[in-house]
């Protein structure tokens, strides 16, 4: 059964620093990899997706992710936090044939001005 | 506009009050989907749904019932809620445009059950 880690609970950084979330999952096949975003009092918005192809995707918001396969992980990335970032954040995971994805328990930003 | 819709978005019930969340989606999606989130456990599957009439249980059934009666519609049902059943519930689509691994979300609904 595929699985999804996002081991950290809570993320705090500065305005304008970087920021990297961490998303380590577990299946057997090539996976599709996706990263959402839920601000407060909203639902989730997709960030970006990985199938297949390059490894480094981007999305919007300024987000990219790389794949690697190596490492079962599909980190996020943003060069420079913005306040407006500060939001909850989830990895999720399918495969090409079962498009039920399983979601990570998600990682918190916090945002410093 | 696209978009998935879920009314209410707040409910304050009390145990064993039968209730009814809908949500409606505008995109033609074939697959639409409840979750529930609740803090540290992340979004678990409810229910989910292929087409119409095609419904399927996933992660956390138990204690709710949904239809597909019509493509656009998926409500999710509480024959009798409990405390535990409080939580913030979502909605999702996805299409085969994007061989259904894209998924939209509704605006959540939150629900208290005392």
């Amino acid at each position: 059964a595929q699985s999804v880690t996002q081991p950290d609970i809570h993320i705090t950084v500065s305005e304008g620093a970087s920021l990297e979330l961490r998303c380590n999952y577990s299946y057997g096949a090539t996976p599709y990899l996706f990263w959402y975003v839920q601000s407060p009092g909203q639902g989730l918005q997709l960030l970006l997706k990985y199938f297949s192809g390059d490894t480094l995707v981007q999305g919007i918001k300024g987000f990219e992710a790389e794949f690697k396969r190596s490492q079962s992980s599909f980190n996020l990335r943003k060069p420079s936090v913005h306040w407006s970032d500060a939001a909850e954040y989830f990895c999720a995971v399918s495969s090409g044939g079962s498009y039920i994805p399983t979601f990570g328990r998600g990682t918190s930003l916090i945002v410093h001005p | 506009e696209a978009q998935v819709t879920q009314n209410p978005r707040y409910l304050i019930t009390v145990t064993g009050k039968k209730l009814t969340v809908t949500c409606s989606q505008n995109m033609n999606h074939e697959y639409m989907s409840w979750y529930r989130q609740d803090p540290g456990l992340g979004l678990r599957q409810i229910y989910y749904s292929m087409n119409v009439e095609v419904t399927d249980k996933g992660d956390v059934p138990e204690g709710y019932k949904v239809s597909r009666k019509e493509k656009r519609n998926f409500p999710l049902i509480l024959e009798s809620p409990s405390p535990n059943q409080t939580s913030l519930y979502f909605c999702a689509t996805a299409g085969a445009a994007s061989s259904y691994n894209e998924q939209f979300f509704g605006p959540g609904t939150r629900l208290t059950v005392l």
